[in-house]
């Protein structure tokens, strides 16, 4: 079965200290990689959709990259508003319908 | 601000009761969904509605009941829960199912309490 995993599960940063996050996944055949942001409570919101290795988007201070078998959310700068858990899925070929496949998300705090 | 609309946002129904959950998107997507979120869990898939009609149902049990009355409204149907079945229940919708790259957007959720 299909997995993919998220890196670390929760992450306290200070303001203005950059991170990344990490999603690995071992689909195979990959048709698309998502990120979403959600906050508590909330229905998660769409960040990128990353489809081929080598792959970079970027949003305000989010930028996220795509290798063959991870991908990657780095924080530049964060501020307290960046607080969320970021959620990444994997548009799985096999699975009927093109089923996305959830990684168990990073809770990021921000501290000012 | 999403474009896909859940009411009510939150809702309390005891075991005996029937309530229904509602929700509307006007992106045109073809393509429905509903999902079950547990506290710190990711997203489940419960059922997919393409076109209108059911394509996908998880095994889900039959005291949840989906309906898509039309391209643009999805309901989810509620009777005789238990209190596991407390949860936030996302709906979404995409251009259509099972296309490559195909973005599933979300709505807000609506929490479910079931005493």
């Amino acid at each position: 079965e299909d997995q993919v995993t998220q890196s670390p599960e929760a992450l306290r940063l200070q303001e203005g200290e950059s991170s990344s996050l990490n999603c690995s996944y071992t689909v195979s055949g990959l048709r698309g990689l998502f990120w979403y942001r959600q906050d508590p409570g909330k229905g998660p919101e769409f960040l990128f959709t990353l489809y081929s290795a080598g792959e970079e988007k970027e949003k305000e201070r989010l930028k996220a990259t795509l290798t063959k078998k991870e991908s990657f959310l780095h924080i530049t700068a964060p501020k307290p508003e960046d607080s969320a858990t970021y959620l990444c899925a994997v548009q799985d070929p096999r699975a009927a319908g093109n089923k996305l496949t959830f990684g168990g998300g990073t809770r990021v705090l921000v501290k000012p | 601000d999403t474009e896909v609309t859940q009411t009510p946002k939150h809702l309390v129904m005891g075991m005996t009761n029937k309530k229904s959950l509602k929700c509307e998107q006007h992106m045109g997507h073809r393509a429905m969904y509903w999902y079950k979120q547990k506290a710190k869990k990711p997203p489940e898939l419960m059922f997919v509605y393409s076109y209108e009609k059911l394509s996908i149902n998880e095994s889900v049990p039959s005291r949840f009941s989906p309906e898509c009355p039309n391209s643009s409204l999805l309901n989810l149907h509620l009777h005789a829960l238990q209190p596991e079945d407390s949860a936030l229940y996302l709906c979404a919708s995409s251009q259509a199912q099972g296309a490559t790259g195909n973005t599933i957007y979300f709505g807000e959720g609506s929490w479910l309490t079931v005493v």
